[in-house]
């Protein structure tokens, strides 16, 4: 079945470093890709997709770019700060009939101190 | 404009007991869907609730079921409540529109099993 591996945390970065949270995924069809984050004490929020190969999705200084051919998603910011402290989240859909399941990988931690 | 709302926010209940959880989706959006999820875990998707209808169902038995009235609003019931019940519960909700259809995610609902 379909399945999505996110690289392990928790991540702890000096404010101003480059970040970069690795995700591949497996698929039977062709998905739409998602990345969504959960600060402390809220929910989910979307942070940014792209639904087709070679698609880059960015929101707030983050990119991801869909590859096919290595069925990855990285997301990847150039600065980070203290205030991106949170739980990143890939996810995928098959979007194809009435599937409107996402799958999630299992999440990445990050810190980011001043 | 109010996003995805839930209720309760926090609930402690006892094995063999059966809970409801509520959430009235964002404003324009006719598409609930509930989610599972444990500490340290990405989400499970439970199901979708589309027209007043079950459109797809994930891995979980049949103890949980749902329900969608006219509004959109949604109800989540599990009955016979094990321990490993215990998880943040999320709904989330959307418009069909197709490929890439974002899902918009309320804060959970924490459930303690006792």
């Amino acid at each position: 079945g379909d399945s999505v591996t996110q690289m392990e945390g928790p991540v702890t970065l000096s404010e101003e470093a480059f970040l970069t949270i690795n995700c591949t995924y497996t698929a039977t069809g062709y998905p739409s890709l998602f990345w969504y984050v959960q600060y402390p004490g809220e929910g989910l929020q979307l942070l940014l997709k792209a639904t087709k190969a070679d698609d880059k999705g960015s929101n707030k200084g983050f990119e991801a770019t869909y590859r096919k051919e290595t069925t990855s998603f990285h997301l990847e910011k150039g600065s980070v700060q203290v205030s991106d402290s949170a739980v990143y989240f890939c996810a995928l859909r098959e979007d194809a009939g009435n599937n409107r399941k996402l799958i999630w990988g299992l999440g990445t931690s990050l810190g980011v101190n001043p | 404009d109010a996003g995805v709302t839930q209720s309760p926010t926090h609930l402690i209940k006892t094995r063999g007991q059966q809970v409801t959880l509520r959430c009235s989706p964002k404003s324009g959006h006719d598409t609930v869907s509930w989610y599972q999820q444990a500490l340290g875990q990405g989400p499970q998707f439970i199901f979708q609730y589309y027209e007043e209808e079950e459109r797809q169902r994930g891995n979980f038995p049949d103890r949980f079921s749902g329900h969608q009235f006219p509004n959109y609003s949604s109800e989540l019931n599990v009955n016979a409540l094990l321990l490993g019940d215990s998880a943040l519960y999320l709904c989330a909700s959307s418009s069909l529109t197709g490929r890439g259809e974002t899902q918009y995610f309320g804060p959970g609902t924490r459930l303690l099993v006792l």
